[in-house]
This record gives structure tokens, C-alpha cells and sequence, in this order.
């Protein structure tokens, strides 16, 4: 039971240019999530589902797009990545509300 | 910004109960309290919720006071691998926002 799993885990971005953080999750939770940590700081949510075929804005979603492929994948997408957009970032899945989230293991983006 | 108010580190002897506090003063009638770690860069991990009654898990316990406004975690005894960062987080679960904190260091 893989839980969540993350892909990649390192990058390095030119600024300009896109990429996309893939999210897939093998526990059928219904609500998946995308953070971002900057160091020493918390978690900021980017963007959500809450179920398959419906996305909402969180936080900070300026830069950013994400697809909600199937129950099991949603992933994140950088158009055209900035430096401020250097992060640890970390996607989440919950069976729903009222339920904890399982986090995975984070992508680490730099973007120079 | 994050709702919480926890202080920013902690100190506990490896064996003994770890309590961490937690004030959330302005959480409404249908927000939970939730806890969760971060051990080092790892993702966070889900700890344990609860609305208005205590809660324990294998984990930890739960102890809410009765007007809501502030909590306690309790870590019965803590280990040295029970070292990280922990996050108290009022809201529903669609939109946890994670404030800074506290850092509990298990010492041996």
C-alpha cells in the first residue's frame, strides 16, 4: 500500500520554463490537495478537489493549474515557473471532510 | 494566516508525557481541531481530530476544553523519535491552513 505517491521528487526549473508534479493516490479517498512549504514556514494550500471533476482555488494558486485526472491522480502544473515559486511542495488525499489527510513524501522545486 | 496560537518550541524527557497547547479562540461551532506533525522535511502526518469530546488514539490524546477554545495534545510517552514540528489547525478538513507550529524536541 503505496499510500500517496509523488513524482518527481527533485527538480530544477529554468524560470520561464513549465513542468507539472504528478499526485496519485491508491487508498480510493475522494478529496485530494496540493501545498507548498517555503523554509521554516507552514504548509499553504494552492489549489483542491474535493471529488473527482471539481477543482477549487485555496491560498495561493497564482502560477498555477491543476487537473483532476481520475479519482486516484491530481496533478499540478507550472506554466511558466518563477523563482518565487521555489518550494517544497506536497500533495495530500482525505477520504473527505472530516477525515485526516495522508501527506506524500514532497517534491522539491527549484526554480534558478 | 493561521487561526492558531502555539508556542514556538517545546522541551520533553524521553519517557515522559508530552502536552502541547493549543489556543484557537475564534474557531466556530463546526470546525474540528486537528493535529498533525512534520518530522524533519518528511510530509506531515495526520495525528488525530476532534469537534467537542476528548479523543485517543494509538497515537495520542485529545483533550479539547469545554467552551473550544483551546486544546492539548498529549503525547503519553514520548521517544526520541517523537521530534518534530507540531501543527494545530482549526477548520474543516477542505481547507487546513498550517500556521508555524511548535517543535518538540524529545530529549534522552
Amino acid at each position: 500500500n503505496a499510500g500517496v505517491t509523488q513524482t518527481p521528487k527533485f527538480q530544477v526549473l529554468k524560470t520561464g520554463q513549465s513542468m507539472t508534479l504528478q499526485c496519485a493516490q491508491d487508498m480510493n479517498h475522494n478529496s485530494m490537495y496540493w501545498y507548498r512549504q517555503d523554509p521554516g514556514m507552514g504548509l499553504r494550500l494552492i489549489y483542491y478537489s474535493a471529488s473527482e471533476g471539481t477543482t477549487d482555488k485555496g491560498e495561493v494558486p497564482n502560477g498555477y493549474n491543476v487537473s483532476r485526472l481520475n479519482k486516484r491522480e491530481f496533478s499540478l502544473r507550472l506554466e511558466s515557473a518563477a523563482p518565487s515559486q521555489t518550494s517544497v511542495y506536497f500533495c495530500a488525499s482525505s477520504r473527505g471532510l472530516d477525515y485526516g489527510y495522508t501527506f506524500g513524501s514532497g517534491t522539491r522545486l527549484t526554480v534558478v | 494566516d493561521a487561526k492558531t496560537t502555539q508556542p514556538p518550541s517545546m522541551d520533553c524527557a524521553e519517557g515522559r508525557a508530552a502536552n502541547l497547547p493549543c489556543n484557537h479562540s475564534t474557531i466556530s461551532g463546526n470546525e474540528y481541531v486537528y493535529w498533525y506533525r512534520q518530522i524533519h522535511s518528511q510530509g506531515p502526518q495526520y495525528i488525530i481530530h476532534g469537534l467537542k469530546n476528548n479523543e485517543t488514539n494509538e497515537m495520542a490524546s485529545l483533550i479539547i476544553t469545554e467552551d473550544r477554545k483551546s486544546s492539548t495534545l498529549i503525547l503519553p510517552h514520548a521517544t526520541l523519535r517523537d521530534t518534530a514540528v507540531y501543527y494545530c489547525i482549526e477548520g474543516s478538513a477542505r481547507q487546513l491552513t498550517f500556521g508555524s507550529g511548535t517543535q518538540l524536541t524529545v530529549l534522552p
